[in-house]
């Protein structure tokens, strides 16, 4: 089955402890990034990659990381969360070309820190 | 001011109402327009996709763009439960993943 996935699913942590949401796509996509999603202010996007080693700064990059070393995976590092990182976090991935771009969502990340 | 906006919501219907969800936006560079739909505690997906102005129609869903107003438009006809969902529209200058602009999204219940 085509699908995104990532872990974990639901996440409780302190402020300051280095923590990193892993991501995964099995669709053979060369484009994948990073949301985060807050009421009111909709999908944000955070990073994005468009292919192996290749990465770039999206809306809202500050405070997170990301690296692309193989083609299937897209982990989003938080070095130091604060709480203002609390949100929802959605992994996306997609075609580099087609109409629409559909891009593929994964089931999201809650990660809330304290 | 946001670059995108859309009404939050929620958008209260009976079933087989029609409902007009909408997003007006301020860059006159954005060619490109989507919908999502999100369903609770699962990520978004693509729904509708139009290119520029007109209108586009699926099944029981209708897109419209109107660039010179800057809004756009989702209709949905003979509404059902099943519908009942956040519905994002997305929009970009070009054809490429990397820039994508989001509304907030309207929360809509269909009522059986």
């Amino acid at each position: 089955e085509a699908q995104v996935t990532q872990n974990p699913r639901y996440l409780i942590t302190v402020t300051g402890k280095k923590l990193t949401v892993t991501c995964s796509q099995n669709m053979n996509h060369e484009y994948m990034s990073w949301y985060r999603q807050d009421p009111g202010l909709g999908l944000r996007q955070i990073y994005y990659s468009m292919n192996v080693e290749v990465t770039d700064k999206g809306d809202v990059p500050e405070g997170y990381k990301v690296s692309r070393k193989e083609k299937r995976n897209f982990p989003l590092i938080l070095e130091s969360p604060s709480p203002n990182q609390t949100s929802l976090y959605f992994c996306a991935s997609s075609t580099r070309t087609g109409p629409g771009y559909e891009q593929y969502f994964g089931p999201g990340t809650r990660l809330t820190v304290t | 001011q946001k670059e995108v906006e859309q009404d939050p919501g929620p958008l209260s219907v009976p079933e087989g109402a029609i409902v007009s969800l909408n997003c007006t936006y301020s860059n006159s560079a954005f060619q490109y327009f989507m919908w999502y739909r999100q369903y609770s505690r699962k990520g978004p997906e693509l729904l509708m996709y139009t290119y520029s102005s007109g209108n586009k129609e699926d099944g029981r869903f209708t897109a419209q763009v109107d660039k010179s107003s800057k809004y756009i438009s989702l209709f949905i006809r003979d509404s059902q439960p099943s519908d009942s969902a956040t519905y994002l529209c997305a929009m970009s200058e070009g054809n490429a993943g990397n820039m994508l602009t989001f509304g907030g999204g309207t929360r809509l219940m269909v009522k059986p």
